[in-house]
């Protein structure tokens, strides 16, 4: 069955510094999502992405975040100055369409800002 | 603005025994609901959804949940729970126009014990 992958696993990385979240969506979706869930707290969503722009966005997604989609597979979420309350497990998901269509989730990036 | 409540946090239950875990939304017309389950170290896996027609859905793993309009609730049901299921759920809405993010709940820890 094919399914949402994401990498890296974990992430570490020091306040001020830029990361880069990947995410591989299942190959026939059309619509991406980031969502992060802060340990402790609900799964929120950050922004969702189709036709090679972003369709919707969160208040969570300001100026220090960014979508794109480099290449035909891969869809990454970068954070430019990552500040400790960036902290979070990051979720991407994709789905065929939108409204009714299940949103497949991957297993999710645990970012630690130090 | 669409909400979901999930009133219980965590839930511990004996193998074998029956399960209900609890999902009220808030939304001005009716939604789609989707409930998710969450293993440790695991992306968010669709238990089930509900779009429309019968409301009563069956899901994966045995799961089935009931939506309820007169008051506003999509609680999920198990009739007999194992060790396996141990996770943390989460019970999600979907608008049904537009390029939709889900709202989730802040998800319940479900403890199986012998």
């Amino acid at each position: 069955e094919p399914e949402v992958t994401q990498t890296p696993s974990h992430q570490v990385t020091q306040m001020g510094q830029e990361v880069i979240l990947h995410c591989v969506p299942i190959s026939n979706h059309l619509y991406f999502y980031w969502y992060r869930q802060i340990l402790g707290q609900k799964v929120e969503f950050l922004v969702s992405f189709y036709n090679n722009e972003i369709s919707e966005k969160s208040e969570i997604f300001d100026d220090q975040f960014s979508v794109e989609r480099p290449d035909g597979s891969n869809f990454t979420l970068k954070i430019r100055s990552t500040k400790l309350e960036d902290s979070a497990m990051y979720f991407c998901a994709s789905s065929k369409d939108r409204g009714k269509e299940t949103q497949y989730f991957g297993p999710g990036t645990r970012l630690l800002v130090l | 603005a669409q909400s979901v409540t999930q009133p219980d946090i965590h839930i511990t239950v004996s193998e074998g025994a029956s399960l209900e875990l609890r999902c009220n939304y808030s939304y001005g017309a009716t939604p789609y609901l989707f409930w998710y389950v969450q293993s440790p170290g695991q992306g968010l896996q669709l238990l089930l959804k509900y779009f429309s027609g019968d409301t009563l859905v069956q899901g994966i793993k045995g799961f089935e949940a009931e939506f309820k309009r007169s008051q506003s609730s999509f609680n999920l049901r198990k009739p007999s729970v194992h060790w396996s299921d141990a996770a943390e759920y989460f019970c999600a809405v979907g608008a049904r126009s537009g390029n939709t993010p889900l709202v989730f709940g802040k998800g319940t820890r479900l403890s199986v014990i012998a």
